[in-house]
């Protein structure tokens, strides 16, 4: 069965900490990870993805992500957090001859603490 | 470039009635997909549109429907509202011609139904 579990539903840190945000998937096909971020009342943006390639993708604002397929893990980490990273963020897979449908983990919030 | 755009942004609906969401992809996007976002079941994967034909479909009943014009504007119609169908709506679109695309999310619709 194809799925994607966030281990954990809240993450809280205080500023500056770093953290790691968990996100693991079961698929017997090739697959597509991505990170989207979601802040109140809005809609979900991209924060990364992987599609080949190098196993460490970056965000632009210092965020990055590293594909582990042995462990089928694509845990998301951040070296030293601000306020401003609170918010929800969704793991999403697209597996491999599902053009067009993501499958979400159930989101993790960070609680970025001052 | 405009972003997604989603109308109406706030619907409220009481049980039994129908309801028609509005999506409008990112200019040459071709592919239109859906999904509803709860507290209890997170995002979920309604269906996805390209090039005017339904190219995959979640586990929802068929009350959920949905069609996609030759402008690439999709719309979603649940029949038949039940209270469990209070949701945020989100549409997302892509290219839709490769693996592995970034989807692109509207703010969504958040769906009362009373």
């Amino acid at each position: 069965a194809q799925s994607v579990t966030q281990l954990d539903s809240q993450v809280p840190v205080f500023e500056e900490a770093p953290v790691e945000l968990r996100c693991n998937y079961s698929s017997s096909v090739s697959v597509y990870l991505f990170w989207y971020v979601q802040y109140p009342n809005q809609g979900l943006q991209l924060l990364l993805k992987y599609l080949s390639g190098s196993t460490l993708v970056e965000s632009i604002n210092g965020f990055e992500a590293e594909f582990n397929k042995s462990q089928t893990s694509f845990h998301l980490r951040k070296p030293s957090v601000h306020i401003s990273d609170t918010a929800e963020y969704f793991c999403a897979v697209s597996f491999s001859g599902n053009t067009g449908k993501l499958i979400f983990g159930q989101g993790t919030t960070l609680q970025v603490k001052p | 470039k405009a972003g997604v755009t989603q109308t109406p942004r706030y619907l409220i609906k009481t049980r039994g009635q129908q309801v028609t969401l509005s999506c409008s992809p990112i200019s040459g996007h071709r592919s239109v997909s859906w999904y509803q976002q709860t507290p209890g079941q997170g995002l979920q994967f309604l269906f996805e549109y390209f090039s005017e034909t339904q190219r995959n479909k979640g586990n929802f009943p068929g009350r959920f429907s949905g069609r996609q014009f030759s402008n690439s504007r999709s719309e979603m119609n649940v029949s038949t509202l039940e209270l469990g169908d209070s949701a945020l709506y989100l549409c997302a679109s892509s290219f839709g011609d490769r693996e592995g695309e970034t989807q692109y999310f509207g703010p969504g619709t958040r769906l009362l139904v009373l």
